[in-house]
C-alpha cells in the first residue's frame, strides 16, 4: 500500500524567510509519481509539480524548489524568500503506476499549513 | 478556459436525507475523480471515471455512496441516508486522461456538505 507522510502539521515563518516542507512516501512500486499541491484559503487545490520516480533531478521554479531523494523516499519542497501569498496548506501526493485500476488515484499526505507572517 | 466546477458550493442536510453533488469537468478531459476532504481523514480518494466507466470504486466508504457519469462529462456523486460522519468537503478533479505520468489533475472548488 502506498502512504505519504507530512510530519509538519503547521509551520509559521516571517516573511522573506526560507521554509522547507517535508514529504516522505512509501511505495512498493518502482514506477510512481509524486506531486505537490497548494490549497490557499479559497479552498481550490492548485497543482504545483509532478515528478516521476526515474527523474531524480531537483527542480527550481522561481522561488520554489523541490528535492527528490529516492534513497530516503523523500520529496521535499522549499520556498525561498517566503511571501504572505504563500500562506496555504500544502499537500504532497503519490500515485503508483502498476497497481491495477487504483493506479490513477492520488494518495495525499495530511498537509502542512504554512503561515507567512508579514 | 473554464475550470472544473462543482455545485452546490455548500449543502446543509438533515441526517437520513439523500444528497446529490455535481461536477462539471474541464471540457475534453476524459478522466474524472472524486475525493473527500475531512478534518480527521485528510484527502481521501473515492472513485474515478475514465469516460463513463468507473474501473475503481475501491474508495467509496459504504454502499450509501454511488456515482455516475454521463456523456463522458458531468458526474454526480450521490449519498443516500446521510450520516453526520459524511460531513466533509467533496472535491472533484479532472485530467486529460487517467495517466499520472502525463496529465495532472485539476481540482474544482469543492462542495461543503454538512449533515445535521
Amino acid at each position: 500500500a502506498q502512504k505519504v507522510t507530512q510530519a509538519q502539521t503547521e509551520i509559521s515563518v516571517v516573511e522573506k524567510e526560507d521554509v522547507t516542507l517535508d514529504c516522505v512516501y512509501e511505495t512498493r512500486d518502482t514506477t510512481y509519481y509524486l506531486f505537490w499541491y497548494k490549497q490557499p484559503p479559497s479552498g481550490e487545490l492548485v497543482f504545483l509539480i509532478r515528478r516521476n520516480s526515474f527523474d531524480e533531478q531537483n527542480e527550481i521554479s522561481g522561488r520554489y524548489s523541490w528535492n527528490f531523494q529516492k534513497s530516503t523516499s523523500s520529496f521535499n519542497f522549499t520556498i525561498t524568500a517566503s511571501q504572505v501569498v504563500d500562506s496555504a496548506v500544502y499537500f504532497c501526493a503519490l500515485s503508483e503506476r502498476y497497481s491495477g485500476a487504483g493506479s490513477y488515484q492520488l494518495t495525499f499526505g495530511k498537509g502542512t499549513k504554512l503561515s507567512v507572517i508579514p | 478556459g473554464a475550470g472544473v466546477s462543482q455545485s452546490p458550493s455548500n449543502k446543509v442536510t438533515e441526517k437520513g436525507k439523500d444528497v446529490e453533488l455535481r461536477c462539471d469537468p474541464i471540457s475534453g478531459h476524459t478522466a474524472l475523480y472524486w475525493y473527500r476532504q475531512s478534518l480527521g481523514q485528510g484527502l481521501e480518494f473515492l472513485i474515478y471515471f475514465q469516460g463513463n466507466s468507473a474501473p475503481d470504486k475501491s474508495g467509496l466508504p459504504s454502499d450509501r455512496f454511488s456515482a455516475e457519469r454521463t456523456g463522458g462529462s458531468v458526474s454526480t456523486l450521490t449519498i443516500q441516508r446521510t450520516q453526520q460522519e459524511d460531513s466533509a468537503v467533496y472535491l472533484c478533479a479532472s485530467s486529460l486522461d487517467a495517466s499520472p505520468n502525463s496529465y495532472e489533475q485539476y481540482f474544482g472548488p469543492g462542495t461543503r456538505l454538512t449533515v445535521t
